[in-house]
């Protein structure tokens, strides 16, 4: 069974530029949430989806957005970028809702310059 | 909201050491998570561990839910148990609002 999918694994782009990344979730995981890592903030959760629905939003600007697609795959999506947005982000899907295990992919490296 | 705080922030240990790490959380949870941050950033999965004890080869955790701590094992440890480990709840009543601690960063060195 594959992991979790994170496209694309690197990336680099400019202050004011947007950045769509993408997940694929584990086959028959229905929920898929994400997650920023930075050094001074650690971890924090961004949102959650369940059946193409946000079911749950962290502490982070309107930039900041996502959806699902009805095969379950996210995306989300950071407008106007800034320095600050520079961070590796985490996806992770899980098959029992709502307390099921969380499976992480190898996540997305964006740089802002 | 809920607080997750782990100890030791940073642990160096002479390779075939034991060690055990904390992780305290201020609200009761229905999931709990260890994982271990590989060199290029993926978390990988130790334990799904809400509660009780549970065991994989030189790992143990523990997860006390009543008192709001869980406690990580690692015996013998060899270099490549290096990296950071994470402990991750999800507090009563929140669909997948995970709350993360702030890590242990281990270096064995040998």
């Amino acid at each position: 069974k594959a992991g979790v999918t994170q496209t694309p694994r690197y990336l680099i782009k400019t202050r004011g530029q947007q950045v769509t990344l993408s997940c694929s979730p584990i086959s028959g995981h229905r929920s898929v949430s994400w997650y920023q890592q930075t050094p001074g903030q650690g971890l924090q959760f961004l949102f959650e989806y369940f059946s193409e629905t946000q079911r749950n939003k962290g502490n982070f600007p309107g930039r900041f957005s996502g959806r699902q697609f009805s095969n379950s795959r996210s995306e989300m999506n950071v407008s106007t970028l800034e320095l600050g947005d520079s961070a590796l982000y985490l996806c992770a899907s899980t098959d029992r809702d709502p307390t099921g295990e969380l499976f992480f992919g190898e996540g997305s490296r964006l740089t802002v310059l | 909201g809920i607080q997750v705080e782990q100890s030791p922030p940073d642990l160096i240990l002479q390779e075939g050491a034991n060690s055990t790490l904390r992780c305290n959380f201020s609200d009761s949870v229905n999931n709990l998570q260890w994982f271990h941050q590989n060199p290029w950033g993926q978390l990988i999965n130790l334990f799904y561990i809400p509660s009780g004890t549970k065991q994989n080869g030189r790992l143990s955790a523990t997860t006390v839910a009543t008192e709001r701590y869980s406690l990580l094992y690692i015996s013998s440890s060899q270099t490549t148990d290096s990296g950071v480990y994470f402990c991750a709840v999800l507090n009563s009543g929140g669909y997948q609002k995970v709350t993360f601690g702030t890590g242990t960063k281990l270096q064995v060195i040998p």
